[in-house]
């Protein structure tokens, strides 16, 4: 069985850019969560979505959104990016939460 | 507020020690409690969890953790630590719906 995929690993953004990650859930979840892990801020609840529908959402700024497709994959995007969203972005599968290897993103 | 607190934030010790990591929590009515391991490099994999039932639960590699309600405490345990346990140790609870609230991690060095 697949884990939970997340892409692109590793990316750099300047400053007022927008960045799209994706995460496909392990075959069969229909529940994806996204975190977000900085070394200040620890590991922080951003979203869950479950059958495409938004069902929890975290104390983010309304620049961090997402959404999830009919087969599952889910996608975040943040707009107008600062420096401070440099983070590693975590996707987890299901509500026993399998985590995927997440996407680092920093900001320059 | 929900919370989650991990009191020891930087924990070192020798192979073949025993291993007491806290975690408590703030009350907050049905909790479902985790405990994950973040190696050097790598993803978060799940150690173990308790929703329910033997509040003494085992998880993988050895490790244990015992859930005492009337102390909102999830403690995790391991009799005899290896140098390959060196990792970042996180407590997580679930208060009644699928979001999770992390403590912030506990890093434990291991020396052989």
């Amino acid at each position: 069985k697949a884990g939970v995929t997340q892409t692109p690993r590793y990316l750099i953004k300047t400053r007022g850019q927008q960045v799209t990650l994706s995460c496909s859930p392990i075959s069969g979840h229909r529940s994806v969560s996204w975190y977000q892990q900085t070394p200040g801020q620890g590991l922080q609840f951003l979203f869950e979505y479950f059958s495409e529908t938004q069902r929890n959402k975290g104390n983010f700024p309304g620049r961090f959104s997402g959404r999830q497709f009919s087969n599952s994959r889910s996608e975040m995007n943040v707009s107008t990016l600062e420096l401070g969203d440099s983070a590693l972005y975590l996707c987890a599968s299901s509500l026993e939460l399998f985590f995927g290897e997440g996407s680092r993103l920093t900001v320059l | 507020a929900q919370s989650v607190s991990q009191h020891n934030h930087h924990v070192i010790l020798s192979e073949a020690a025993s291993l007491e990591l806290g975690c408590n929590y703030s009350y907050g009515g049905t909790v479902n409690l985790f405990w994950y391991v973040q190696y050097p490099g790598q993803h978060l994999q799940l150690l173990l969890k308790y929703f329910s039932g033997d509040p003494l639960v085992k998880g993988i590699k050895g490790f244990e953790a015992e859930f005492i309600k009337s102390k909102f405490s999830f403690n995790l345990r391991k009799p005899s630590v290896q140098w390959s346990d060196t990792a970042e140790y996180f407590c997580a609870v679930a208060y009644n719906t699928d979001k999770l609230i992390f403590g912030t991690g506990t890093r434990l060095q291991v020396f052989p």
